[in-house]
């Protein structure tokens, strides 16, 4: 059994600020890597995917990851209110399984 | 539009009383999920399917049934309901492994009383 591990929160931040959410996973052999927004009441929503070790960039969000330090991150720049939702992280496992962690809770206040 | 669409939205039942909760995606995607959210534990796999007739046990599989006789319908099926299987549930679907994500249903609340 893989686990995904993630601090639950809250993680509160000033608007226009980075938030840093973090998530580190126990299985080394892990390939692909998902973080997924949820707003409170309504279905998860995938907004990066990322398998290479370095960054990847798209719009406010990077997405880190260092598989000899077994952890992935999600950066947001210029926190904005309607970042505040909760952030899950899911890494991939043969056939199609997503395990994920039980998500940070990201406030951002205006 | 491309989704996936989950019947009902709420459901209360009693203890015992069969039940199914329908899944239908439009993306022509062979991967199909169920998934359960609870407070404090996350999303936990229940039954995933990678082709029709190709089901398999998640992580919490007890208690529930899937079947997958066609490509687009996915239905989770409670034989016997009890109140430990209140919780928020979601379908999902991917159109492959690895690279691609999985997209959600709006997601199902059930409460067994």
């Amino acid at each position: 059994q893989k686990e995904v591990e993630q601090n639950s929160g809250p993680l509160s931040v000033p608007e226009g600020a980075i938030a840093s959410l973090n998530c580190t996973y126990s299985d080394r052999g892990s390939q692909s890597f998902f973080w997924y927004r949820q707003y409170s009441g309504k279905s998860p929503e995938l907004i990066m995917f990322i398998y290479s070790n370095g960054d990847k960039e798209d719009g406010r969000f990077t997405a880190q990851l260092n598989k000899a330090s077994q952890y992935v991150s999600l950066l947001i720049r210029d926190s904005q209110p309607s970042d505040s939702a909760t952030y899950l992280c899911a890494v991939y496992e043969y056939g199609n399984k997503l395990v994920f962690g039980a998500g940070t809770i990201l406030r951002v206040k205006s | 539009e491309a989704q996936v669409t989950q019947n009902p939205r709420y459901l209360i039942t009693v203890t015992g009383k069969k039940l199914t909760v329908t899944c239908s995606q439009n993306m022509n995607h062979e991967y199909m999920s169920w998934y359960r959210q609870d407070p404090g534990l996350g999303l936990r796999q229940i039954y995933y399917s990678m082709n029709v007739e190709v089901t398999d046990k998640g992580d919490v599989p007890e208690g529930y049934k899937v079947s997958r006789k066609e490509k687009r319908n996915f239905p989770l099926i409670l034989e016997s309901p009890s109140p430990n299987q209140t919780s928020l549930y979601f379908c999902a679907s991917s159109q492959g492994q690895g690279a691609y994500g999985y997209t959600f249903g709006s997601g199902t609340r059930l409460t067994v009383v």
